[in-house]
């Protein structure tokens, strides 16, 4: 069976502070995917970032990095440079891989973050 | 960029009541979930489709839900029978192709009295 953690409920930080949200996986399969979905408060998921299971490279796209360590099965996300539209709960999730018509996302509780201005 | 569509955004039903949730996915996508959303808990996965069947169902979707894809544009999920637990936001997603990201719906909020 698939779990996500996310330790962290909820985070608060002051604008501009960098913050790290945590992740960690459980599965059997030797191949899969992880992502990350942000939540605003308007309610819809919105894709940041998908990684695949054997490709470690550490990803970074604007003010937003994220740090693949398989070896923790950890899927960690960086804001830095944090800003208040970063205010949103932030879900990880998983998926086996080449599953044919079935990726089905396993998700984390989620973290809710707030930025204070 | 095109994007995945669900209606109503809100729905507001008596609870026994059969329920509705329409969904246009993005129009090359191949593969099709619905998921939910209890209020302030995590996205639980419902219910996967695939060439005109049901790929996986979760313990969630009992016999009360079903799935359809009536035509090559809409992608339904309805509920027969609606119980007070069923209050919840409601996503649907899509994919183009296995490996690829879903892209969700802005959701369907489901209000059971």
């Amino acid at each position: 069976a698939q779990k996500v953690t996310q330790a962290q409920t909820e985070i608060s930080v002051v604008e501009k502070e960098d913050v790290t949200l945590d992740c960690v996986y459980e599965t059997r399969d030797t191949t899969y995917y992880l992502f990350w979905y942000k939540q605003p408060p308007s309610g819809e998921l919105v894709f940041l970032i998908r990684r695949n299971s054997f490709d470690e490279q550490n990803e970074i796209s604007g003010r937003y990095s994220w740090n693949f360590q398989k070896s923790t099965s950890s899927f960690n996300f960086t804001i830095t440079a944090s800003q208040v539209v970063d205010s949103a709960v932030y879900f990880c999730a998983l998926s086996e891989a080449f599953n044919f018509g079935n990726e089905k996302l396993t998700f984390g509780t989620g973290t809710r973050l707030t930025i204070i201005p | 960029e095109p994007e995945v569509t669900q209606t109503p955004s809100h729905q507001v039903t008596q609870m026994g009541q059969e329920v509705i949730l329409r969904c246009v996915p993005i129009s090359n996508h191949l593969y099709f979930y619905w998921y939910r959303q209890i209020l302030g808990q995590k996205v639980e996965f419902l219910v996967s489709f695939y060439n005109n069947e049901i790929s996986e169902k979760s313990e969630i979707f009992d016999d009360q839900f079903s799935v359809e894809r009536p035509d090559g544009s809409n992608f339904t999920l309805k509920i027969r029978s609606t119980k007070l637990e069923d209050s919840a936001m409601y996503f649907c997603a899509s994919s183009d192709r296995a490996g690829q990201p879903q892209h969700f719906g802005d959701g369907t909020r489901l209000s059971i009295l």
